[in-house]
């Protein structure tokens, strides 16, 4: 079983629509956690990043973490084209490197 | 925010020649890593350094090698490029917790 689970997809939404992407994992060390944004061809780009349970907003994107659960969220309100990428998430705990899910491709039908 | 560059980014290079990926960093970061991604695949670690002279090798074998004599810098060689070796390099540092890439060299090997 491998550390951190996603979702590959694809996903396809009409632009508009809020879209939820998910990531559970198994070490119950990590306590850092972060989503990633890939544009095809491009290096991913660090979305959001958080360290404790709860919600974290940051305009359209709301990054979620349950650590009970072991489970990490991320929602993307209004979702445009232009969000159209692959989204990755990332973990770790606090002295060992970033683990990553394998990510999930999000397309945004206009 | 952290600035990373890498050069070239893109490469296409025949088979047995020494290349070396250039990756440098502005901001001191004392981590910096170095990520394989196939097209649609999932980032595998190949090198990491916590410093100046400290380099590890990472999740994934790999033929490169990478040295780090500055903070600032970390490169990567082929010493002999294969076909194989096709595919995109992502360099990394780490502020903190949070993990910035660069956008990578796209490499291509006939």
């Amino acid at each position: 079983q491998k550390e951190v689970e996603q979702d590959p997809g694809p996903l396809s939404v009409p632009e508009g629509a809020i879209v939820s992407l998910n990531c559970t994992y198994s070490n119950s060390a990590f306590q850092y956690f972060m989503w990633y944004r890939q544009y095809s061809r491009k290096g991913p780009e660090l979305l959001m990043y958080t360290y404790s349970s709860g919600n974290k907003e940051d305009g359209r994107f709301t990054a979620q973490v349950d650590k009970s659960s072991k489970y990490i969220s991320l929602f993307i309100r209004d979702s445009q084209p232009s969000d159209s990428a692959t989204y990755l998430c990332a973990m770790k705990t606090s002295y060992d490197k970033v683990i990553f899910g394998p990510g999930t491709s999000l397309s945004v039908i206009p | 925010e952290a600035d990373i560059y890498q050069t070239p980014r893109y490469l296409v290079i025949g088979t047995g020649k020494k290349i070396t990926l250039e990756c440098s960093q502005t901001m001191g970061h004392d981590k910096m890593y170095w990520y394989q991604q196939d097209p649609g695949m999932e980032l595998h670690l190949i090198h990491y350094s916590y410093g100046v002279n400290s380099t590890e090798k990472g999740d994934l074998s790999s033929e490169s090698t990478v040295s780090r004599i500055r903070t600032e810098h970390f490169p990567l060689t082929l010493e002999s490029a294969r076909p194989s070796h096709t595919s995109q390099y992502l360099c990394a540092s780490t502020l903190g917790d949070e993990q910035y890439f660069g956008p990578g060299t796209r490499l291509t090997v006939t």
